[in-house]
This record gives C-alpha cells, structure tokens and sequence, in this order.
C-alpha cells in the first residue's frame, strides 16, 4: 500500500529533551512537509523539503530541525529550544514541491512535553 | 498578503440536512490553488479537490459540491444529505508562489462539523 507513515502515534517527553519524530513516504514524491497543529487551529508550516539533501524553514521554524538524507523520509526534531512543543505533528507529502502540488498527509503524531 | 478565513467554527445539523461550509481568501496574485481537506477523529487530513484560479466551474462529486466564486473570494463547500460519516473538522487551503521562488500553503482555522443521528 502506498502511503506515510508516522511515528509514534503519541509521544511523551520531559521538558528539555529533544525528540524525533519520524516520517516515511512510499509515494515517490519529491516534496516533504512538516506542519503543526494546535487545538482550534490550522495548520502551521514547519519546515519542507523540495528534494533530497535540501529544506526550507517554513513560518515557525525555530526550536526545530530537520534532514532529508532520503527521498522516503524526513525526520523532525523538537529541539529544547521549542517554547512551547505539545502539539499534533503532521507530516505531507507532494509530487513536485510546487504550489500546484496536493499535499497527502500522514496520520499524524500527538506529542505531549511533561 | 495570504490569508484564508473559515468563519464559522463549529456547525452542528442533524443526519440528512445540508450543509454550506465557507471558506473566504484573500491573495494578491492571480496564479493560485484552493484546497479542501477532511480531518476525522482519527487525525489525518484527507484531500478531497484542488481548484486552480483559472477554473471557476462548479463541481460535484456525488453528496459534495463546491462553489468557486473569484469575484467574492469564495470557495464554499456543500455536503448534500449528510451522514454521522461526515463528522469532521474541514479545513480551506490556499497555495500560491512567494517571492522568494518558493510557494505558500496557508490554512484556514477549520470548521469542525457535527453531523447528530
């Protein structure tokens, strides 16, 4: 089946650690997303990837990081520096990393900071 | 600047009725691509239709239609006969190119639907 899959579900941390949260894609696609969500929200860019080994920070980049080492996956990670990490984490995938693109999502991961 | 707005953040209807989810943007650029997507419970968005900018006709794909209005900045969603099934938070998207040679994806707040037995 084709799709992304992302890792864990839901996640638990103490304060001041980092985190990795994991995205895979088996679609082909070049492009790679990373969004998040709060309560009541939409959604919020992160960071993207057009292509392998190349990102962009989105609008709320800072207090994470990301690779692109692989077409299939693009980890995040929720830094010590993120304020304010407890979120629902998405991660999309497109065809060509245009603005002409659809974006397919994962199911996301919930991630709660203790 | 870029901007979509979901007025409305919750509606609730009872099974059967129809439902008219709005969705209003705002963009300077011509070139751009509107977007509608599902959230379930379950949390993962589903596509369900792009429209470009250039493409003002309606569509209907069987209980859904969406009305693309360029002259109001429109792009409402319409569920015919809902079902419990269509319980959802709706989420509007616009997508158009920056000037930095990069894109913009921005999302509305969302519509959180309750469709009641």
């Amino acid at each position: 089946d084709g799709g992304i899959t992302q890792s864990p579900k839901y996640l638990f941390r103490k304060e001041g650690q980092n985190v990795t949260l994991s995205c895979e894609q088996n679609l082909n696609h070049d492009a790679m997303y990373w969004y998040r969500q709060d309560p009541g929200q939409g959604l919020r860019l992160i960071y993207y990837s057009q292509i392998v080994n190349d990102f962009q920070k989105g609008d709320i980049a800072e207090g994470y990081s990301v690779s692109r080492e692989k077409k299939e996956s693009f980890p995040l990670t929720v830094t010590s520096a993120q304020k304010n990490p407890t979120a629902f984490y998405l991660c999309a995938s497109g065809s060509g990393g245009a603005f002409t693109d659809t974006q397919y999502f994962g199911p996301g991961t919930r991630l709660t900071v203790l | 600047a870029q901007k979509v707005t979901q007025a409305q953040t919750e509606i609730s209807v009872v099974e059967k009725e129809d439902v008219t989810l709005d969705c209003v943007y705002e963009t300077r650029d011509t070139t751009y691509y509107l977007f509608w997507y599902k959230q379930p419970p379950s949390g993962e968005l589903v596509f369900l239709i792009r429209r470009n900018s250039f493409d003002e006709q309606n569509e209907i794909s069987g209980r859904y239609s969406w009305n693309f209005q360029k002259s109001t900045s429109s792009f409402n969603f319409t569920i015919t006969a809902s079902q419990v099934v269509d319980s959802a938070v709706y989420f509007c998207a616009l997508s158009e190119a920056d000037s930095t040679g990069g894109f913009k994806t921005i999302f509305g707040a969302g519509t959180r639907l309750f469709v009641k037995a």
